[in-house]
């Protein structure tokens, strides 16, 4: 149990066009979800947390106009990355916790690559 | 798929002790990395070891690394209660990042 997807896995998409990535809670109910994104060699850094119905919680230095996050429902999350440049290039992670104290399951990643 | 395998799953100590936590994988490694999550909140990163490291401390923090085992450990020593919270190690091999299930800590008063 606790299965944790993300799609698309990988995508490379022209720079100036937006790129939608999903993350699914595939067998359970997550009231939580996370952001990460991972540049080439570094560790994994938060972008924002989502909770079901409600806006998102960006950290500092995340634009919220540039990653459009939306939690609608208890299993489905998705970041939208707009207008996306070269620099958006990176590696994005999810994870899903079912209750606000227990633990993360995370998501295989998506792999961006803007031309 | 989660490579990483924590162990063990929960660990409960007096503050003052040391905690050991170890983590196993699979396949080749580019590095590893501990990171810990504080309940409900996203995960901060620790530190990361590389392939050709063997051993690494970061403060309070002291993570081994063995290769030969596919085998990482990570002791905080002289626990506080603040450092209560879930750790994960998580390995980065070609391309991909997988996380393990984590080890949840609760350091008592």
């Amino acid at each position: 149990g606790a299965v944790v997807s993300q799609h698309p896995s990988r995508v490379i998409c022209k720079s100036g066009t937006s790129v939608k990535i999903e993350c699914r809670s595939l067998d359970f109910q997550a009231t939580t979800m996370f952001w990460y994104r991972q540049f080439p060699k570094q560790s994994l850094m938060l972008m924002a947390t989502s909770n079901e119905g409600s806006k998102a919680t960006y950290e500092q230095g995340v634009e919220k106009d540039k990653f459009l996050i939306n939690h609608a429902s208890l299993t489905l999350s998705t970041l939208t990355v707009t207008s996306a440049h070269p620099e958006d290039s990176s590696f994005y992670i999810c994870s899903a916790a079912r209750l606000e104290l227990e633990t993360q399951y995370f998501g295989p990643g998506t792999r961006l690559l803007v031309l | 798929s989660q490579q990483g395998e924590e162990d063990p799953q929960a660990l409960s100590i007096q503050e003052g002790e040391n905690a050991t936590m170890n983590c196993s994988y699979k396949t080749s490694i580019n590095n590893l990395q501990w990171y810990r999550q504080n309940s409900g909140r996203g995960l901060v990163h620790l530190i990361l070891i590389r392939s050709n490291e063997r051993e690494k401390h970061s403060g309070r923090l002291r993570v081994t690394l063995d290769t030969s085992k596919k085998s990482s450990s990570l002791l905080i020593t002289a626990s506080r209660a603040a450092d209560t919270a879930s750790y994960f190690c998580a390995t980065e091999g070609y391309s991909t990042l997988t996380f393990g299930k984590g080890t949840m800590l609760l350091v008592s008063p």
